[in-house]
């Protein structure tokens, strides 16, 4: 079955440790993306990558890490969590990044204490 | 500043009724346009995308239009059902070759019996 998957689907962290949260695609894309989602602010940008190797800023970069070393994982890593970076996590991707549906995976809910 | 804003923020409307959402964005150059719908807690899935040269596009009983000229999008759903209860979110990607994606905040839509 094509999907994206994310693990863990829930964490709970306290402030200072480090975390990475995975995501993996089965369908050979080009395009990875990860967002997070928060009440009032919808859906932002944090990193995407257009292939394996390339990773770009979104718009909201600041406190997060990616790596897209294959084509099929792209981790998401915070160094140094703090409680702002509390929100629920997607990763998605597609074909290329702009003609193409993009496939969301089922969110990371992250807590940081 | 790039930036896509919806209304309503939120609607209410009974089951079988018809609806429309709105769009609008400042994003410059724009390539794309795209509908996704969001249900509670799982990752968005799209319904249609858009180049500036399509007017509209049909997904079953979704339908969005475009007008690329007064930067405005709509997502007209009809004869409601119970599971079109979600947020749906519009998504502007500015240019053909960056993978950067620019979310509105959604608007949240309940149907009632």
């Amino acid at each position: 079955e094509a999907q994206v998957t994310q693990n863990p689907r829930y964490l709970i962290t306290v402030t200072g440790k480090k975390l990475t949260v995975t995501c993996s695609q089965n369908m050979n894309h080009e395009y990875m993306s990860w967002y997070r989602q928060d009440p009032g602010l919808g859906l932002r940008q944090i990193y995407y990558s257009m292939n394996v190797e390339v990773t770009d800023k979104g718009d909201v970069p600041e406190g997060y890490k990616v790596s897209r070393k294959e084509k099929r994982n792209f981790p998401l890593i915070l160094e140094s969590p703090s409680p702002n970076q509390t929100s629920l996590y997607f990763c998605a991707s597609s074909w290329a990044s702009s003609y193409n549906e993009q496939f969301f995976g089922p969110g990371t809910r992250l807590t940081v204490l | 500043k790039n930036q896509v804003e919806q209304s309503p923020q939120s609607l209410i409307i009974l089951e079988g009724k018809n609806c429309t959402l709105q769009c609008n964005y400042t994003v410059s150059p724009f390539s794309n346009l795209r509908w996704y719908k969001q249900d509670t807690g799982r990752g968005p899935v799209s319904l249609t995308i858009m180049t500036f040269s399509e007017n509209t596009k049909s997904n079953g009983r979704y339908t969005a239009t475009l007008d690329a000229d007064t930067k405005q999008s709509s997502l007209h759903i009809t004869a409601s059902q119970l599971s079109d209860s979600a947020s749906y979110i519009c998504v502007v990607t500015g240019s053909s070759n960056t993978g950067k994606l620019i979310f509105g905040q959604g608007t949240t839509l309940q149907v009632k019996p």
